[in-house]
């Protein structure tokens, strides 16, 4: 089955500081593959998404992530952190019948 | 657009008690929802996935006469914890899809079983 790994359970960074989300995925074929940002009160907002084609996907709130098939992984990044970036990150991948699987989460914190 | 509601957003009820939890897609018909539970500081696991009109398929592991699914219109779900115990505290998160290529995430529900 599909799985994805986050490696990092917490990042700290400054502000105005760039800012990457490691994820590693698990997959023969190529992968259905999500990012999403969890902040209290609030829903699961999805920040990009990887079906085909273009290896770097641009996403909302400034964001971005790269498709490496050689490494595997799927990687989130951001130039310049905002304070507003503070939250839990989510990579995900989803199943052939459309069942999302999560990895653990990576909690971001922004420091002055 | 595409903004799913939950309510209650917070619940605590006493052990033996059922509770029920309510995910609505206020914008669009969901033709499917899915029901997730997340333990403090960890991912999100899926709990089952419901189609309007039919009976919802649990995941492995997960007690389908403990966790009650209906989903009885293309805008509502509901998750019902029977006879909750405090093993069953946790948060739990609807989502509701009307194209399956994207899921739309409720804020969540917050259930503490005394």
């Amino acid at each position: 089955a599909q799985s994805v790994t986050q490696p990092d359970i917490h990042i700290t960074v400054s502000e105005g500081a760039s800012l990457e989300l490691r994820c590693n995925y698990s997959y023969g074929a190529t992968p259905y593959l999500f990012w999403y940002v969890q902040s209290p009160g609030q829903g699961l907002q999805l920040l990009l998404k990887y079906f085909s084609g273009d290896t770097l996907v641009q996403g909302i709130k400034g964001f971005e992530a790269e498709f490496k098939r050689s490494q595997s992984s799927f990687n989130l990044r951001k130039p310049s952190v905002h304070w507003s970036d503070a939250a839990e990150y989510f990579c995900a991948t989803r199943s052939n019948d459309y069942k999302l699987s999560f990895g653990a989460g990576t909690t971001v914190t922004v420091r002055a | 657009g595409a903004v799913v509601s939950q309510h209650p957003s917070w619940v605590i009820c006493k052990s033996g008690t059922s509770v029920k939890i309510e995910c609505r897609s206020l914008d669009f018909q969901a033709t499917t929802m899915f029901w997730y539970r997340q333990f403090p500081k960890q991912s999100l696991m899926l709990m089952a996935t419901s189609n309007e009109g039919s009976k919802a398929t649990y995941e492995q592991g997960v007690e389908k006469d403990k966790f009650l699914i209906n989903h009885a219109s293309l805008t509502l779900s509901t998750l019902t914890v029977t006879s909750a115990h405090p093993e069953d505290s946790s948060f739990y998160i609807c989502s509701a899809s009307r194209t399956l290529n994207e899921q739309f995430f409720g804020p969540g529900t917050r259930l503490t079983v005394l």
